[in-house]
């Protein structure tokens, strides 16, 4: 149960487009299409932003996107906003009954 | 709309034991336990369906910690034995949807120190 590997910061300029990254294994990221992403503010809970590598849950913006490629998803912001700075984990299904995430994603707008 | 509290959290010394709870606002789900230390990232700990008959954990926790629940009262449990400093971690339950945790409780602290 290895950790899924994210970049530890990433940034971008309000408006502009930023994408994180999230590789797993075969036996993780790239055995299902059980990815989902999480946005997380300081001193709250993890917020679900996309499930099933793609689809996004009721009232979260356009502006959020998943996709995957063999052992990697990305999660893509794009139109940036103040409110998108916060830290994002990958998670994956793993198959043998477990869960795993990432190790997070410090996301800065500048 | 799902609303799901933790409580159960505090000070426990190392090899101590201590019992979570998660309220589930009168619904009967499939839960997970997550965990995060202080000013680190996410770590998945465990799962329960919700008809209680499948229960699985992470390498971390396994003999350790037991999820357990009791449907009739919408709550869910997770008895933590054992402990030492790595346990240490705000700990949240949420509710799983298609393989993913779509609604997260506030969390309960829990940290072990003597």
């Amino acid at each position: 149960q290895s950790a899924l590997t994210q970049p530890p910061s990433a940034s971008g300029s309000p408006g502009q487009s930023v994408t994180i990254s999230c590789t797993g294994t075969s036996s993780d990221v790239g055995g299902h299409n059980y990815v989902s992403w999480y946005q997380q503010h300081p001193g709250q809970a993890p917020k679900l932003i996309i499930y099933e590598v793609s689809e996004r849950p009721s009232g979260v913006p356009d502006r959020f996107s998943g996709s995957k490629s063999a052992n990697t998803a990305s999660l893509s912001v794009s139109g940036l906003q103040a409110e998108d700075e916060a830290d994002y984990y990958c998670c994956s299904y793993v198959g043998s009954k477990s869960w795993v995430f990432g190790g997070g994603t410090k996301l800065t707008v500048l | 709309q799902v609303q799901l509290v933790e409580s159960g959290g505090g000070v426990v010394q190392p090899g101590g034991s201590l019992r979570l709870s998660c309220g589930t606002s009168g619904f009967i789900l499939t839960m997970h336990w997550v965990r995060q230390a202080p000013g680190k990232g996410l770590e998945w700990v465990a799962f329960t369906r919700n008809d209680g008959n499948d229960k699985y954990y992470a390498d971390s926790v396994k003999g350790r910690f037991t999820v357990s629940r009791d449907n009739s009262k919408k709550m869910v449990y997770l008895q933590m034995n054992s402990l030492t400093v790595e346990d240490t971690a705000i700990y949240y339950c949420a509710k799983d949807d298609h393989w993913a945790l779509d609604y997260w409780g506030q969390g309960t602290l829990v940290t072990v120190s003597s």
